[in-house]
């Protein structure tokens, strides 16, 4: 069964704190992306990633840096975390080419910043 | 700005009832329409990819229909089963994916 690993699920942290939210596949897809999840809002995209050491900048990247250093890893990065970060993360991938192609998903990480 | 609005935004009904819902998109630079179920506590996980304007897809009691040049596309469920209980997302896929806000389907046995 192909998959997409968040490594927390519930994570709770402090303002200014840096926060590392990490994404595995094991599909060797080319194309990885993090989205975040706010009630009354659809899906948003914060960053993606083409290939390695490769990234572009969503809808809403400010506040955020990611990295992609192995193909399978793509990690999101709150360099000091706000409260306004509060949110559900989702991580995807998709194989290259991605137009018609479905995203397979992570089960998402609920950050919480006090 | 492109918007992709679903509707309605929450749905209860009783097992064994059918329900629909409805994505309204943008008609023009349309490349792909995504229909995925999102159970809590669970991954989004991908129903139907569409790209044919009057494309039908089916996948058990669930189905889906098209319209491009209209900007709608449709969701089924026959027979609604508890286990349907999820948020229905679709996303419109132009030269990226914009998701709508989903539709909050409960099936009360």
């Amino acid at each position: 069964d192909v998959k997409v690993t968040q490594s927390s699920r519930y994570l709770v942290k402090r303002t200014g704190e840096k926060v590392f939210l990490e994404c595995v596949q094991d599909m060797d897809h080319e194309n990885m992306f993090w989205y975040r999840q706010d009630p009354g809002l659809g899906l948003r995209l914060i960053y993606f990633s083409y290939d390695v050491k490769m990234k572009e900048k969503g809808d809403i990247p400010e506040g955020y840096s990611v990295s992609r250093e192995k193909k399978e890893r793509f990690s999101l990065i709150l360099e000091s975390a706000s409260t306004n970060q509060t949110s559900m993360y989702l991580c995807a991938s998709t194989i290259a080419g991605f137009n018609n192609e479905k995203l397979f998903f992570g089960s998402g990480t609920q950050l919480s910043v006090l | 700005i492109l918007n992709v609005e679903q509707s309605p935004q929450s749905l209860h009904v009783q097992e064994g009832d059918s329900t629909n819902f409805t994505c309204s998109f943008p008609s023009s630079n349309f490349y792909a329409l995504h229909w995925y179920r999102w159970e809590t506590a669970k991954s989004p996980e991908a129903l139907f990819v569409m790209t044919l304007n009057g494309d039908e897809k089916k996948k058990g009691r669930i189905s889906a229909t098209l319209n491009t040049k209209e900007g709608y596309s449709y969701l089924y469920i026959k027979g609604s089963q508890p286990e349907d209980s999820a948020t229905y997302l679709c996303a419109f896929n132009t030269d990226k994916l914009i998701f709508g806000t989903g539709t909050r389907l409960q099936v009360f046995p």
